[in-house]
């Protein structure tokens, strides 16, 4: 069974300052990786995804992440935060064939302070 | 290109009583998938539909509790004789269908559907 773990409920970081976020997957084979933002009230909305290829991939909003296979992560960075960054952020671990469901972490919510 | 759309956006049941909560998926989208966020938690994924077809609902509760997506019309998620414990966001995603007819798993999420039981 595929699964995620977001080992950070909660990060705080300060304006200009750099984010990782970690994820780690479960997994057998090459998975899907995503990972979505979710503001306040609202729904999710994907900021990259990683199927194959080149392991750093860039997403929106100047976000970025690795996929490392012999960790089993996927973390996502920002090399330096807006306040406007404060969210929950999910990484998700796609379908193991080509049809099926998505697997979400638990979230981690970012604090920005001024 | 709209996006998914979900009504209502708030629904308010007294226990006992039943919620309908419906799904538009985007455009040229045959995939819809619900899930359910608890507060304080993350998403939760409880069924996976095509058209006409139930493709996985290993995340419903067996009971009072169905979802359908017809070949004309949304998707519908169906909460029966709801209970406090049903109080939740209803996040409806869609995913678009390649050519081969297999999805590439990327979910397009409409804004939810918050669930009030009282």
């Amino acid at each position: 069974a595929q699964s995620v773990t977001q080992p950070d409920i909660h990060i705080t970081v300060s304006e200009g300052a750099s984010l990782e976020l970690r994820c780690n997957y479960s997994y057998g084979a090459t998975p899907y990786l995503f990972w979505y933002v979710q503001s306040p009230g609202q729904g999710l909305q994907l900021l990259l995804k990683y199927f194959s290829g080149d392991t750093l991939v860039q997403g929106i909003k100047g976000f970025e992440a690795e996929f490392k296979r012999s960790q089993s992560s996927f973390n996502l960075r920002k090399p330096s935060v807006h306040w406007s960054d404060a969210a929950e952020y999910f990484c998700a671990v796609g379908p193991p064939t080509n049809a099926g469901k998505s697997t979400f972490g638990d979230g981690t919510t970012l604090t920005v302070k001024p | 290109n709209a996006g998914v759309m979900q009504n209502p956006r708030h629904l308010v049941r007294r226990r006992g009583q039943e919620a309908r909560l419906r799904c538009s998926p985007m455009k040229g989208h045959s995939h819809v998938y619900w899930y359910r966020q608890l507060p304080e938690e993350g998403l939760k994924f409880m069924v996976y539909l095509q058209k006409e077809n139930i493709i996985d609902e290993s995340g419903m509760p067996k009971e009072r509790f169905s979802a359908e997506f017809p070949k004309e019309g949304p998707s519908i998620l169906r909460i029966q004789q709801v209970v406090r414990g049903d109080s939740a966001a209803y996040f409806c995603a869609s995913s678009p269908t390649v050519l081969t007819g297999s999805n590439t798993g990327e979910l397009f999420f409409g804004e939810g559907s918050r669930l009030t039981v009282l």
